[in-house]
């Protein structure tokens, strides 16, 4: 096990560009989640897939905003044409696919990207 | 109003003081989950629990699903317990709604 990846660890960039950031799950993990966190708050939910079909977006993720999973392994965020407001950390987190309907199951999360927008 | 609400928002204590930390929630769930955040941003899970009570070392959750209540309590605090508890809720997709946390510190 070694743990959620997610490269890079930082990226700076001037408002207007696009980024994409990567994240590498837990190698058995079926479900990838990502969540933006701002400072002094806690994450929010942006996306999750269920091996590589993307199964739910939150309103946050405006359409500047996309994510892949294409073979169902690893996973991309990208952000088109940053505005200040994208300036957060964004965290991947996997997990098991549940073991019933309606078990869960804990979520791993990776160190995060830090997005600061120029 | 925040789905999830936790208090205190910033907690000082002194080295092995009885520290608890509370979080509500007004969403129906099916689990709920304690994480622990350092700075830097890694976050790690503490505790998943959908009822009653577990115990990790100096940590015990607990959870109320009635009252739509949980605590954190930590035994014996340690100056390495320093770091943001994260209270969050999930529902039956595992998508986890959390609160602002709880910054902890304490002083040897």
């Amino acid at each position: 096990d070694t743990g959620v990846s997610q490269d890079p660890r930082h990226k700076i960039t001037k408002r207007g560009q696009n980024v994409t950031f990567r994240c590498d799950p837990i190698s058995e993990h079926n479900r990838l989640y990502w969540y933006r966190q701002t400072l002094g708050q806690g994450p929010e939910f942006l996306t999750y897939f269920q091996n590589e079909a993307q199964l739910e977006k939150s309103r946050l993720l405006s359409d500047r905003f996309s994510a892949e999973r294409p073979k169902g392994s690893f996973s991309t965020l990208e952000i088109q044409r940053t505005e200040q407001g994208d300036s957060a950390m964004y965290l991947c987190a996997s997990s098991p696919t549940p073991r019933g309907a309606y078990s869960n199951q804990p979520q791993h999360f990776g160190d995060g990207t830090r997005l600061s927008i120029l | 109003k925040n789905e999830v609400e936790q208090s205190p928002q910033n907690l000082t204590a002194q080295e092995g003081e009885f520290i608890t930390i509370n979080c509500s929630y007004s969403v129906g769930i099916s689990a709920l989950h304690w994480l622990q955040q350092h700075p830097g941003g890694g976050i790690v899970s503490l505790f998943m629990l959908s009822s009653g009570k577990k115990k990790h070392g100096r940590l015990i959750a607990t959870i109320n699903i009635q009252e739509k209540h949980s605590s954190l309590h930590i035994t014996a605090s340690h100056p390495r317990d320093s770091a943001v508890y994260i209270c969050a809720v999930a529902d039956n997709t595992d998508k986890l709604i959390f609160g602002t946390g709880t910054r902890l510190q304490v002083f040897p």
